[in-house]
């Protein structure tokens, strides 16, 4: 199975940081992979598909790239509202496998 | 608007059943594949099993497979979860989630909200 790992698993930063979150898979997965944004006691909102395509809706500040193992989120300008926890999955057919997460606080 | 609305969690002893339902507006249900996914406390996202628009295949992840039994009911734009064999490890929030995309591509929008089972003696 593919693995998922996500770096750092805790970020500190400041509003209007950029900040950006690591993803990378045990094998290619080509551009199979989209990102969530979770708040706490709350459900997971797709942010990012296909790696790069970002979800209607979405800030444009939020902002994807990568393919095969290497995948990047990058919020440009940290806004109050992105403190969250951010969880990448790599897709395939009907199944997936999900990062451990990487919880952004305030610095 | 699309909302998906889980019930049927609760606190099950180990060995125990529990069935989930998801019931499912505001889109096209019969037309849509749908999944669960669950998260245990503090910890990450776990894709659990996924079931095609007509609920002829069905799919699910080896932690539990022969314990889950996923099925819809077009007819009242339901999906369910039938857990059986329930371990202290299947304690986690489960979320009913839509796919989206389509053949190789399928990624998980909307979420419902969730609903927490508990196993424990």
């Amino acid at each position: 199975d593919i693995q998922m790992t996500q770096s750092p698993s805790t970020l500190s930063a400041s509003v209007g940081d950029r900040v950006t979150i690591t993803c990378r898979a045990s094998q290619s997965i080509s551009n199979s992979l989209a990102w969530y944004q979770q708040k706490p006691g709350k459900a997971p909102k797709l942010l990012i598909y296909k790696a790069s395509r970002l979800e209607s809706g979405v800030p444009s500040r939020f902002s994807g790239s990568g393919s095969g193992t290497e995948f990047t989120l990058t919020i440009s300008s940290l806004q109050p509202d992105d403190f969250a926890t951010y969880s990448c999955h790599h897709y395939k057919s009907y199944s997936g496998t999900f990062g451990q997460g990487t919880k952004v606080e305030i610095k | 608007e699309v909302q998906l609305l889980e019930s049927g969690g609760g606190l099950e002893q180990p060995g125990g059943s529990l069935r989930l339902s998801c019931a499912a507006s505001g889109f096209s249900f019969s037309n849509s594949d749908m999944s669960w996914v669950r998260q245990a406390p503090g910890k990450g996202l776990e894709w659990v099993s996924g079931v095609t628009a007509s609920g002829g295949t069905t799919y699910y992840a080896d932690s539990v497979k022969g314990r889950f039994t996923i099925s819809r009911d077009n007819s009242k734009d339901t999906l369910y979860l039938q857990m059986n064999s329930l371990r202290a490890e299947d304690t986690a929030v489960y979320y009913c989630v839509k796919y989206s995309g389509s053949g190789s591509y399928r990624w998980f929008d909307p979420w419902g909200e969730g609903t927490l089972v508990t196993v424990s003696s």
